[in-house]
């Protein structure tokens, strides 16, 4: 059975600062990995997804994720953040078959300080 | 291009009174749809998705029900609600394929 981990509800980054949302994923067939973002009283906002090929993705709004098989990982990335990244973050593998049914972590509450 | 709406954005209503949120998708046909509830401080629960029209799976057993009289359009209902039916409910779609869910703007109901 499919199951993702966010490590960390709350994450908080001064402006300007690396932003990193962990994300750790169990899956019995190949993976497909997708991160969401979700500004308050908003529905989820995809930032970006890997299926098959280059293991770094990158997303919208200068995001990127790599996929790691051997550590079951699809950490979350941004160089430098700005104060409009404040958000909720959702790290979901899928659960495989035709429904395309996803799997939600908890989510990380992304902060950032000025 | 594909969109998704929801209505209502905000819902009150009063314990034991019947409930139906609307959602309908736009610029694309036979969409996999979905029903999440996300709780406060909780991540999201899928309750219900459908592969086609009249084609509903129920993920956990609850208080609501949905249907799909169209294509397009995907309705979720209660016939008595449940203060433990307060919540923010989000409508879902996807494609065919490898293709990523697109959700809508969601709807915030509260229980009196």
């Amino acid at each position: 059975a499919q199951s993702v981990t966010q490590l960390g509800s709350h994450v908080s980054v001064s402006e300007g600062a690396l932003v990193l949302l962990r994300c750790n994923y169990s899956s019995s067939v190949p993976p497909y990995l997708f991160w969401y973002v979700q500004y308050p009283n908003q529905g989820l906002q995809l930032l970006l997804k890997y299926t098959t090929g280059a293991t770094l993705v990158k997303g919208i709004n200068g995001f990127e994720a790599e996929f790691k098989k051997s550590e079951t990982s699809f950490h979350l990335t941004k160089p430098s953040a700005h104060m409009s990244d404040a958000a909720e973050y959702f790290c979901a593998v899928s659960r495989g078959g035709s429904q395309g049914n996803l799997i939600f972590g908890k989510g990380t509450k992304l902060s950032v300080k000025p | 291009s594909q969109t998704i709406h929801q209505w209502p954005a905000t819902l009150v209503q009063p314990v034991g009174s019947p409930l139906s949120l609307e959602c309908t998708v736009e610029g694309t046909s036979n969409p996999n749809l979905y029903w999440y509830r996300q709780a406060a401080g909780r991540g999201l629960q899928l309750l219900f998705y459908s592969v086609g029209i009249g084609q509903i799976s129920s993920e956990v057993p609850q208080n609501l029900s949905a249907s799909r009289p169209q294509d397009r359009q995907f309705i979720l209902s209660s016939k008595k609600l449940l203060l433990s039916d307060s919540g923010f409910y989000l409508c879902a779609w996807r494609g065919t394929g490898n293709q990523p869910q697109h959700f809508g703007d969601g709807t915030r109901l509260s229980i009196l």
